[in-house]
């Protein structure tokens, strides 16, 4: 069975400073991994997805994730944070190895000081 | 890019009432149609998957004949809530899928409130 955990419901940083999501998966087959922004009452963005290619996965707005099988984690990244990068970020694995039926983790808000 | 609009972005309405949600893909034909709810400050749970033609796989612990789904066409899908209820209060996120390879494409979600 895959789940996901997301530490930390809720992080703080500063306009410039580093931006460090973290996500652990567990997964008895090879996982499909991705990432998510909510916006305020809107739906889910795709930020970027690790499908078994590359493990350093480039993703829009500057983000990336790195697929490390032996830490199992994808934790998200950003050299500097924008005040617009505030928002809630999802952590999702795909059931079965495909990209449908994703589980999502519970979420992290990330909120941006100026 | 993919397109998916939802619609109504927001409903209110009294309790007993049924409400339609419906999901569209603008740009490209959905053969699968996934159904989530999202409680405040919580996770999406997905409600049930909808193949086009064919009946909607509902997760386990979601009424099936109180959640309605509808997947007629490859661009359209619709959940109703039927009999709405104020604990059936909550934000409803379809999103569409044109392969099993392919990701998931969200739309922008309906928040119902059941007074």
């Amino acid at each position: 069975a895959q789940s996901v955990t997301q530490l930390g419901s809720h992080v703080s940083v500063s306009e410039g400073a580093l931006v460090l999501l973290r996500c652990n998966y567990s997964s008895s087959v090879p996982p499909y991994l991705f990432w998510y922004v909510q916006y305020p009452n809107q739906g889910l963005q795709l930020l970027l997805k690790y499908t078994s290619a590359a493990t350093l996965v480039k993703g829009i707005n500057g983000f990336e994730a790195e697929f490390k099988k032996s830490e199992t984690s994808f934790h998200l990244t950003k050299p500097s944070a924008h005040m617009s990068d505030a928002a809630e970020y999802f952590c999702a694995v795909s059931v079965a190895g495909g990209q449908g039926n994703l589980i999502f983790g519970k979420g992290t808000k990330l909120s941006v000081k100026p | 890019g993919a397109v998916v609009s939802q619609h109504p972005s927001r409903v209110i309405c009294k309790s007993g009432t049924s409400v339609k949600i419906e999901c569209r893909s603008l740009d490209f034909q959905a053969t699968t149609m996934f159904w989530y709810r999202q409680f405040p400050k919580q996770s999406l749970m997905l409600m049930a998957t909808s193949n086009e033609g064919s009946k909607a796989t509902y997760e386990q612990g979601v009424e099936k004949d109180k959640f309605l789904i509808n997947h007629a066409s490859l661009t359209l899908s619709t959940l109703t809530v039927t009999s709405a209820h104020p604990e059936d209060s909550s934000f409803y996120i379809c999103s569409a899928s044109s392969r099993e390879d392919q990701p998931q494409h969200f739309g922008d979600g309906t928040r119902l409130s059941i007074l």
